[in-house]
């Protein structure tokens, strides 16, 4: 299975501050077809999971442009410009390359 | 507009068989290009992928749970079925079923999810 690793795993943000969390896989995610298969979710406190970026780079629908992901093969990272307090929960990238889908550990971002 | 909601017990004792059931609305779950995920997260802990069905009803599911895991359809109903076998304390947890977008090979990320429903495992 591809194993996944992000850091860090705590992140307390300044408001209006940029945030960066980067996710590491065991294999690289880049497809054939030229896409990463690399999603990055966030759980917000009681809620269930919401999908910010599919295929490495792609926001999903709805979702804030503050919010970009980036990296190819191996190295992703994702970046919120200006953090607002509505933006605190856990991220997860998870791996959708194989069928075996899997999550990253997860970082727990949060207001200083 | 796509709306997904699982439903199952609340309490199950060890090594009982769990079975849980997503129920979709908005859209069919024949539908080309349909793919379903079940996902867990124990309390306090993060989340774990469990299992999928797409469009042609091929299955995957976690190396480690592959044994005791099964996904279905029921079409009849328009729901994705997951069994789940000799339950164990260790999978209490809240349990998600999520819809994923169309996109090349299950891809396209999982866009819709359900509230979850919560499972305890306990004599």
């Amino acid at each position: 299975d591809i194993v996944m690793t992000q850091s860090p795993l705590s992140l307390p943000v300044t408001p209006g501050e940029p945030a960066s969390i980067s996710c590491r896989s065991s294999q690289s995610l880049l497809h054939d077809n030229g896409y990463n298969y690399l999603d990055w979710y966030v759980q917000k406190p009681g809620q269930s999971p919401q999908l910010l970026i599919y295929l490495g780079s792609h926001r999903a629908s709805g979702v804030p442009d503050r919010f970009s992901g980036s990296g190819s093969g191996t190295d992703f990272t994702l970046k919120i410009s200006r953090v607002e307090a509505e933006d605190v929960g856990v991220y997860y990238c998870m791996q959708a390359l194989q069928a075996t889908f899997t999550f990253g550990p997860g970082t727990k971002l949060d207001i200083k | 507009q796509v709306t997904v909601r699982e439903s199952g017990p609340a309490l199950v004792k060890p090594t009982q068989t769990l079975t849980l059931t997503c129920t979709f609305s908005g859209v069919s779950v024949t539908t080309s290009g349909m793919c379903v995920s079940w996902i867990r997260q124990p309390p306090g802990k993060a989340l774990e992928w469990l299992a999928l069905i797409d469009w042609d009803e091929d299955t995957y599911y976690s190396t480690s749970l592959k044994t005791r895991l099964t996904i279905s359809k029921d079409t009849s109903k328009n729901q994705v079925v997951l069994t789940m076998t000799n339950m164990d304390p260790v999978d209490t947890a809240t349990y998600y079923c999520a819809r994923i977008s169309p996109g090349p090979g299950c891809s396209g990320g999982m866009d819709v999810w359900g509230q979850g429903t919560t499972v305890t495992v306990s004599s």
